[in-house]
């Protein structure tokens, strides 16, 4: 069974570019959320993809999108990027509503860097 | 509002010794609760979870968490650390049924004395 996974592993960027990351979610899983972890803080939710449709959204603004495709991978998009921006992203997906709907299974991230 | 707070941002235990992290919630209703364990430059793994039932939940690696309703807490324990157990825990809920938005405590970091 092969876990979740995240690409690419690092990366650097502008201020004011766009960025893309990538997740792959864990077989069988259809619920793929994605996450900020600044330096030293918990992860914050961003927003959460169900059968390719946003399914619920932390208080992050309009620049962060995302996609989730028939295979259940996603993408976070992010415009005009800021300083501020520069952490760890996380993809986690979940299994089927089944009482299981809430376990996540993280990916291992990746590091944002906005210069 | 809804929270969750881990008092201890570090903790320094030796190794053999016994473990408590504290984990307290403010939520209108029992949420859901998780542990969460990141490991540096890695995601978070699941611990335990609690969703109802026997308030004391078994996880993985020997951890246990204890639910006390009364005091809206969810301690993680473990009898006896080992060096491979030093990490950063998380502790997290959900609100189910209501907004379902995961929140996460912002981390205890584990170091182990040898």
């Amino acid at each position: 069974e092969t876990g979740v996974t995240q690409s690419p592993t690092h990366l650097i960027k502008t201020r004011g570019q766009q960025v893309t990351l990538r997740c792959s979610s864990q077989s069988g899983h259809n619920t793929v959320s994605w996450y900020q972890q600044a330096l030293g803080q918990g992860p914050q939710f961003i927003f959460q993809y169900y059968r390719e449709e946003e399914n619920g959204r932390g208080n992050f603004p309009p620049r962060f999108s995302g996609l989730q495709f028939p295979n259940y991978s996603s993408e976070l998009n992010v415009n005009a990027l800021e300083l501020d921006d520069s952490a760890l992203y996380l993809c986690a997906s979940s299994p089927p509503a089944d009482g299981r709907a809430y376990e996540q299974y993280f990916g291992p991230g990746t590091r944002l860097t906005v210069t | 509002a809804q929270s969750v707070t881990q008092p201890d941002i570090h903790i320094t235990v030796s190794e053999g010794a016994s473990l408590e992290l504290r984990c307290n919630y403010s939520y209108g209703a029992t949420p859901y609760l998780f542990w969460y364990v990141q490991s540096p430059g890695q995601g978070l793994q699941l611990l335990l979870k609690y969703f109802s039932g026997d308030t004391l939940v078994q996880g993985i690696k020997g951890f246990e968490a204890e639910f006390k309703r009364s005091q809206s807490s969810f301690n993680l324990r473990k009898p006896s650390v080992h060096w491979s157990d030093a990490a950063e825990y998380f502790c997290a809920v959900v609100s189910p049924n209501r907004d379902d938005k995961i929140i996460f405590g912002k981390g205890t970091r584990l170091h182990i004395l040898p």
